[in-house]
């Protein structure tokens, strides 16, 4: 079984640019999640799609980042413009779902490192 | 809200030293547990979980137990090798989203 895919793996872009990722989550998959990770820190969720559905974006900065997954499968997480404190890894995880309920275990992609100059 | 906190780190054994990462934890009702580990360059994965109270996860020859009356879920093993060098994390799943605790790096020496 193929694991979650992200794109790129790194990423240099000067502050005030644009930057997009890109995940493709584990086949069957109906939960996808986006989460960014500063250095030395934890995860944090930054949203949470059920298929094409949003349910959870509480944490999303909305004034610079979007995300979309239009057709229920794979996903892009934008930052329009982006700051130096975007510097991070940022995270794809995919879950399963049984009737309508997202399981507990998720799993990760390897992530994309961004570098804000 | 619920938060986890682990041990900082560096830690640093030597192989096949005994390894104890300890985790407690904050939360309302009955969390799912997790410990994660991130080898370098790599992303998250799975090391163990448990989803009650007296439960042990294990995997890979780690261990930790979900203590209900203590809130802790310490990450042990009994003899590391050079293979385990990554940074663990802790993690509890409430009613809403997966948190997790800073992470513990560790460094096993020959």
């Amino acid at each position: 079984e193929a694991g979650v895919a992200q794109s790129p793996r790194y990423k240099i872009i000067e502050k005030r640019q644009s930057v997009a990722f890109w995940c493709n989550p584990i086949s069957g998959h109906a939960t996808l999640y986006w989460y960014q990770q500063i250095l030395g820190q934890g995860p944090k969720l930054l949203i949470q799609f059920q298929n094409n559905g949003v349910v959870d974006d509480s944490q999303l900065p909305k004034d610079r980042f979007s995300a979309e997954r239009l057709k229920g499968v794979d996903s892009t997480l934008k930052i329009q413009p982006a700051k130096l404190e975007d510097s991070a890894v940022y995270l794809c995880a995919s879950s399963h779902t049984y009737s309508g309920r997202t399981t507990d275990t998720q799993y990760f992609g390897p992530g994309t490192r961004l570098t804000v100059l | 809200g619920n938060s986890v906190t682990q041990m900082e780190g560096p830690v640093t054994l030597s192989e096949e030293a005994f390894l104890t990462i300890n985790c407690t934890y904050t939360a309302t009702g009955y969390p799912s547990l997790f410990w994660y580990v991130q080898y370098p360059g790599e992303g998250l994965q799975l090391l163990l979980k448990a989803t009650k109270a007296d439960d042990k996860g294990s995997n890979k020859g780690f261990e930790a137990t979900y203590r209900k009356e203590t809130t802790s879920f310490h990450l042990e093993k009994g003899s590391v090798q050079v293979s385990d060098s990554a940074v663990y994390f802790c993690a509890l799943k409430g009613q809403g989203n997966l948190i997790f605790g800073k992470g513990t790096k560790l460094s096993v020496k020959p």
